[in-house]
């Protein structure tokens, strides 16, 4: 079965310090791969996806990067982190390919909560 | 483009009480529908889905019908508990080429005792 995990579950970071955020999947291959975030009391916001090795859509201007080194393996970047980038984080999987009325079911990981202080 | 509109809350409901969380969509074609579920501290996790219209999707008494002639996807449980206090999440996925999930802002439900 597949499974995704992701890391660091909690971290406190100081304003001006990097971030590397690390999500991995297990039991697929060639998975799209996303990392989101959710503010405090709000909804979720699509930060990059990837649809394979190497291949970065970012869907907002920001502070953060995205890569994913290998297949199923997707990394969230900062070089100084700003206040605002405070939040949940989360990483998700869906299988690649067409879709069709087959429902691709997408599957998140247990979030990591950010703190820039 | 895709949109998902739902309500945004905070509902609370008394233990066994009868719930409704509307969702609507706009999306060209037939796109699959979900619902997605978080709680506390959590990430989210799939709770329900329907692929084409007129599916019902349920799972831990929640249900939900795929109704392509209103647009909608309302969530509904016929007696709910305090352990279902969390927030919801509608989505949707086109029914072609890249698949891009598009969420709806989540509907927290608080259940009292």
């Amino acid at each position: 079965s597949q499974t995704i995990h992701q890391w660091p579950a909690t971290l406190v970071q100081p304003v001006g310090s990097p971030l590397s955020l690390e999500c991995t999947v297990e039991g697929t291959s060639n998975p799209n791969l996303y990392w989101y975030r959710q503010a405090a009391g709000r909804g979720l916001q699509l930060l990059f996806y990837s649809v394979g090795i190497g291949q970065i859509s970012s869907e907002v201007p920001q502070n953060l990067s995205a890569s994913r080194p290998q297949d199923r393996q997707f990394i969230l970047s900062s070089k100084k982190l700003l206040l605002s980038d405070s939040g949940f984080y989360l990483c998700a999987w869906n299988e690649a390919g067409t879709g069709g009325t087959s429902g691709n079911t997408i599957y998140f990981g247990e979030g990591s909560w950010l703190t820039v202080v | 483009g895709n949109s998902v509109t739902q309500m945004e809350g905070p509902v609370t409901l008394s233990e066994e009480a009868f719930l409704t969380i509307n969702c609507t969509y706009t999306a060209t074609g037939y796109p699959s529908l979900f619902w997605y579920v978080q709680y506390p501290g959590e990430g989210l996790q799939l709770l329900l889905k329907a692929t084409k219209a007129d599916d019902k999707g349920s799972n831990k008494g929640f249900e939900a019908t795929y109704r392509k002639e209103t647009t909608s996807f309302h969530l509904e449980k016929g007696s709910v508990q305090v352990s279902d206090s969390a927030v919801y999440f509608c989505a949707l996925t086109p029914s072609g080429g890249y698949q891009k999930v598009t969420f709806g802002i989540g509907t927290k439900l608080q259940v009292i005792p």
